[in-house]
């Protein structure tokens, strides 16, 4: 499976946006690229995926390298209820159906 | 909208003892996985259904755990004979389709072996 790297925390102040970077550079044509958070005694959620094109969702906004080796989550005002692990994780679309987690980032939100 | 349920929420067990969790997926979801996580890590796949099929299982799922998903509704994941490495987060996810769709995850399942 490709692998991605994430920077293991970040902090953010509440109300700002928040970019939070993903590099992948092993990365296939076929990989979907993915983006779950965590927060704190819950199960994983889904924030939002794409291919190819930014992507925008009522969650986030997902920019996309041009030559797909990176990827960048951003949330346009972060609140504390953001504070979370983030998971960035690519996703063959005809590959096995789980997905792989790495370590995430923690991003920390201050009032 | 129910989301994915689990139960028990928590289970403190003594080392030996079997444990079984339940996983109620959304309902018309067809796919539904099992995880374990461990304190500080992401999450590791354990073994998915396509209705009642079980149609992979990863190498961390050793011959003391069993899963099952009859009638391709619910799922349950049974560990036999405890040990103190099986203490963590279990979390099922499910999901409609195949290939890229998103999975729902439950709040897990939190399993402490004294």
């Amino acid at each position: 499976d490709a692998k991605t790297t994430q920077p293991n925390s970040m902090e953010s102040n509440e109300e700002e946006p928040v970019h939070l970077p993903c590099n992948h550079s092993t990365i296939s044509g076929t990989d979907y690229i993915h983006w779950y958070r965590q927060l704190p005694s819950q199960g994983p959620e889904y924030v939002i995926h794409g291919l190819t094109s930014n992507v925008n969702n009522r969650m986030a906004s997902l920019a996309i390298a041009e030559d797909r080796k990176s990827s960048t989550l951003i949330l346009h005002r972060a609140t504390l209820r953001d504070a979370a692990v983030y998971y960035c994780i690519l996703r063959g679309a005809y590959a096995g159906n789980m997905l792989t987690f790495g370590g995430g980032t923690r991003l920390m939100v201050k009032p | 909208d129910t989301g994915v349920s689990q139960d028990p929420r928590h289970k403190i067990t003594k080392r030996g003892q079997n444990v079984t969790f339940r996983c109620d997926p959304i309902s018309e979801h067809n796919r539904l996985y099992w995880y374990r996580q461990t304190l500080g890590q992401g999450p590791e796949f354990l073994t998915y259904f396509q209705n009642e099929a079980q149609l992979e299982k990863s190498r961390l799922l050793s011959d003391r755990f069993s899963a099952e998903r009859p009638k391709g509704s619910f799922s349950t994941l049974e560990i036999q004979r405890t040990e103190q490495g099986d203490s963590a987060m279990y979390l099922c996810a499910s999901s409609l389709g195949s290939g890229v769709q998103p999975q729902h995850f439950g709040d897990g399942t939190r399993l402490s072996i004294l």
